[in-house]
């Protein structure tokens, strides 16, 4: 089955640790992306990659960084430098077949990352 | 940047009841997406509109494109249990390459 694959589901780390979040997708898509969704919020985009070894900011970028080695991986680290991590991190992807392409674009089940 | 607003934030229905949503910005649009996000889980593409005036339906869901491109709706016929969830909706930016999320409308319903 093709989809995007997100793990852990629950993530729990110590303040002042980095951690990663993996984010995985076998639908041949070009473009990945990385939101942050805090409780009774909306999404907000905090990197985004649309080809390998190239990516983006979005708008909340600070204390975060990605990496883009493999089309169908693009994961996440979560600084230390990173204020409030604790939230609910969604990964999505989108096909960018050329000139024109559709802006539907497809999430993981999440993950949630708690820090204390 | 560019906001969507999204109206109601909240609403309680009666199960078997209709339900209608909107979604307005600022800024001019090409293309509406509504999404669905059900309790701990990622969202769900619901219905995609590409056209002013496009009237789509998705099973029970329909969603229009407005004609002065600033909004989009989405109505639920018939509400059931598992229509629980928040439903957000989306619209290009940067150019194309980004994703713009609106608020959200949390939909409860009472059974």
């Amino acid at each position: 089955d093709g989809g995007i694959t997100q793990s852990p589901k629950y993530l729990f780390r110590k303040e002042g640790q980095n951690v990663t979040l993996s984010c995985e997708q076998n639908l041949n898509h070009d473009a990945m992306y990385w939101y942050r969704q805090d409780p009774g919020q909306g999404l907000r985009l905090i990197y985004y990659s649309q080809i390998v070894n190239d990516f983006q900011k979005g708008d909340i970028a600070e204390g975060y960084s990605v990496s883009r080695e493999k089309k169908e991986s693009f994961p996440l680290t979560v600084t230390s430098a990173q204020k409030n991590p604790t939230a609910f991190y969604l990964c999505a992807s989108r096909d960018l077949p050329g000139q024109g392409a559709p802006h539907e674009q497809y999430f993981g089940p999440g993950t949630r990352l708690t820090v204390t | 940047g560019q906001q969507l607003n999204q109206s109601p934030q909240s609403m309680f229905i009666q199960e078997g009841e209709d339900v209608s949503m909107n979604c307005t910005s600022s800024s001019i649009f090409n293309t509406w997406l509504w999404y669905k996000q059900d309790p701990g889980e990622g969202p769900v593409l619901l219905i995609a509109l590409y056209k002013a005036g496009e009237l789509t339906s998705n099973g029970r869901l329909t969603a229009q494109f407005g004609i002065t491109r600033k909004d989009s709706f989405l109505n639920i016929s018939a509400s059931i249990p598992s229509d629980v969830g928040i439903y957000f909706c989306a619209g290009p930016t940067g150019g194309g390459n980004k994703l713009t999320f609106g608020t959200g409308t949390q939909l409860k319903v009472e059974l």
